[in-house]
């Protein structure tokens, strides 16, 4: 079935620097990436859709200069914290959406990265 | 805007029993997903519900779709310990669309399943 990675699973940085996540749909293309955010016992929140060779588009409330989204490729997409702050501290999940092809497909998700900063 | 409301947000359950949890959504949609979630863990999909009327089971997990209704259920018969674990449901935004995957969660459920 549909396998999406994510890397890496956790990171720790100080505060004021950037951390880099990656996204990858192992065995298929992914034309649409999902960025979600999940603070502690709380529900996912969709950040931004990240689509090939385009710009992302944000949710309202997400920062797109604080949270940058490439999506260089059809298997690959990276979100980029920038002078990440404790409050950015969250889980944060992606998702990989073939587009119509996965109409009757489940969504799947990555592993989720775990960022705490300090 | 699109809001999806569960509940009960929280299900202490004896082995043995039955429960259904729902879930509200506020907008046309034509998907709903149901996942789990274990602790420190990302999300396992459980079921896709495509169209009114639609029902699908794996094992003690039973889910309904009624568009009409904007209602999906999930139904548990025979709680077993390994069952516990918060329950998510997601409806897609792009309804109708050719673009899936854009997904508003409701707050989760908070199963825990007890001798």
């Amino acid at each position: 079935g549909a396998v999406v990675s994510q890397h890496p699973s956790w990171v720790i940085c100080k505060s004021g620097t950037s951390v880099k996540i990656e996204c990858r749909s192992l065995d298929f293309q992914a034309t649409t990436m999902f960025w979600y955010r999940q603070f502690p016992k709380q529900s996912l929140m969709l950040m931004a859709t990240s689509n090939e060779g385009s710009k992302a588009t944000y949710e309202q409330g997400v920062e797109k200069d604080k949270f940058l989204i490439n999506h260089a490729s059809l298997t690959l997409s990276t979100l980029t914290v920038t002078s990440a702050h404790p409050e950015d501290s969250s889980f944060y999940i992606c998702s990989a959406s073939a587009g119509t092809v996965s109409y009757n497909s489940p969504l799947h998700f990555g592993n989720g990265t775990r960022l705490t900063v300090t | 805007e699109l809001k999806v409301e569960q509940n009960p947000l929280f299900l202490s359950m004896q082995e043995g029993k039955n429960y259904t949890i729902y879930c509200n959504y506020s907008t046309t949609s034509d998907r709903l997903y149901w996942y789990r979630q274990d602790p420190g863990k990302s999300l396992e999909s459980l079921f896709v519900l495509l169209s009114n009327g639609a029902v699908k089971q794996e094992g003690r997990l039973m889910a309904s779709l009624d568009t009409k209704a904007r209602l999906s259920t999930l139904h548990i018969t025979a709680a077993v310990h390994d069952l516990s674990a918060t329950y998510f449901c997601a409806v897609d935004k792009n309804a109708g669309g050719t673009s899936y995957g854009k997904l508003t969660f409701g707050q989760g459920t908070i199963l825990t399943v007890h001798p």
